[in-house]
């Protein structure tokens, strides 16, 4: 495997079910991010991880709960969710995310969709 | 806070015809600048990126684009499109000293007829 893998690429839940996304970087990063992408709407910025240690929250819903067991895997943990959760789910790594011209690398995506 | 402002959320162009996608944004210090692309059911890659060097940045697939701090633009240009540059791309912005936290337009979706 080489660059960002999500899985699964894609997936289907009811709100009252408990579902993860997985996202693997075998880039040698230190930084890894929770992206959503909805329709007509820019990229939002969820969750920063770097060195494993979470440095943003962008005032996400409690029922989005992510988990960086390590600099290269990055969970994002989803539990009674509602059907405006529904988008894509995108996931990036980069060198440490202290420097802002550091290129961040994005998977393909999960796509999403609460029923 | 910082902004980024895509003008046209679709354009289209004939092959063989000018590419000019056009970003501006609002910041309170010199920023970093990003341009993205997104073709369908993938994610995004990096087309080129400003970071306070030359304000002339040549990118993958022939594209470039240039800073201009007076008018804030970082616009998109391609002399010549291919069919397959149709994709979606994302003009995005970050704060050189508050992370690597990437603020994005909405994204202008490019269409290339024969």
């Amino acid at each position: 495997e080489t660059g960002v893998t999500q899985t699964p690429r894609h997936l289907v839940m009811g709100m009252t079910n408990k579902k993860s996304l997985k996202c693997e970087q075998h880039l040698g990063h230190n930084a890894m991010y929770w992206y959503k992408q909805s329709a007509k709407k820019p990229l939002e910025l969820m969750f920063v991880y770097n060195f494993k240690e979470q440095t943003e929250n962008n005032s996400v819903p409690s029922r989005f709960s992510p988990e960086c067991p390590n600099s290269s895997h990055l969970f994002l943990h989803l539990h009674t969710l509602q059907p405006e959760d529904s988008a894509l789910y995108l996931c990036a790594s980069s060198q440490e995310s202290g420097r802002g011209a550091n290129e961040q690398f994005f998977g393909p995506g999960t796509r999403l969709t609460v029923l | 806070a910082q902004s980024v402002t895509q003008l046209g959320s679709h354009v289209s162009v004939s092959e063989g015809a000018l590419v000019l996608l056009r970003c501006n944004y609002s910041s309170s210090v010199p920023p970093y600048l990003f341009w993205y692309v997104q073709y369908p059911n993938q994610g995004l890659q990096l087309l080129l990126k400003y970071t306070s060097a030359a304000t002339l940045v040549k990118g993958i697939n022939g594209f470039e684009a240039e800073f201009k701090k007076s008018e804030t633009s970082f616009h998109l240009t391609k002399p010549s499109a291919h069919m397959s540059d149709a994709a979606e791309y994302f003009c995005a912005v970050s704060d050189p000293g508050g992370g690597n936290k990437l603020t994005f337009g909405t994204g202008t979706q490019l269409k290339v007829e024969l």
